[in-house]
């Protein structure tokens, strides 16, 4: 089975702070995607990758940056985190030009 | 802007009955059509997909209907079940690897 995993499922940072959210997939995929999920918007794609070290904005990057330095492994990173960004974030992974994509059980960040 | 759209925002079904979800996309290019569940503290999955040479699609209790000329896709769940409560996304892609997903449909269903 595909295994996605986001390494916290709850997080609570204050405002100002440099967060990190990590996401490690286990099945060679090439694309890796982070989501973001609120009540009425569904999820919207913040950044995503299809190859190691290269990246693309998604519909909503702005305050946000990605890392991906290993094919398994992609970060997202809040440079200054705002209350504006509490939300369920999402990490997905799907093999390049397959459609189908599988996520992460999701981090709830709480910015205080 | 949303390029999905879905309704309802919920649904509450009794058991045994059908529950069907709407979605309409404005991008002619999108060519699969998605539809992924999730469950409560958990990430959504893949339920049933169709490409656009159909217009029908049936896996088990699940039903995919495709309108090509109307832009308009929709789930149908028969025979409903407290099991199948659950929050639903629609979602589209265009020749890429990127899900455009709708605002969600929860769904209740109610003994």
């Amino acid at each position: 089975d595909v295994k996605v995993t986001q390494s916290s499922r709850y997080l609570v940072k204050r405002t100002g702070e440099k967060v990190f959210l990590e996401c490690v997939q286990d099945m060679d995929h090439e694309n890796m995607f982070w989501y973001r999920q609120d009540p009425g918007l569904g999820l919207r794609l913040i950044y995503f990758s299809y190859d190691v070290k290269m990246k693309e904005k998604g519909d909503i990057p702005e305050g946000y940056s990605v890392s991906r330095e290993k094919k398994e492994r992609f970060s997202l990173i809040l440079e200054s985190a705002s209350t504006n960004q509490t939300s369920m974030y999402l990490c997905a992974s799907s093999v390049l030009g397959v459609t189908e994509a599988f996520f992460g059980q999701g981090t709830r960040l709480t910015v205080v | 802007q949303q390029q999905v759209k879905q309704s309802p925002q919920s649904l509450i079904v009794q058991k045994g009955g059908i529950s069907i979800i709407n979605c309409a996309y404005e991008n002619t290019a999108f060519d699969y059509f998605p539809w992924y569940q999730q469950f409560p503290g958990k990430g959504p999955a893949l339920l049933i997909a169709i490409r656009p040479d159909v217009s029908e699609k049936k896996e088990g209790r699940f039903t995919i209907s495709f309108n090509k000329s109307a832009k308009q896709f929709s789930l149908h769940i028969m025979d409903s079940q407290p099991g199948d409560s659950a929050t639903y996304f629609c979602a589209t892609t265009g020749g890429g690897n990127k899900l455009t997903f709708g605002t969600g449909t929860q769904l209740k269903v109610e003994l």
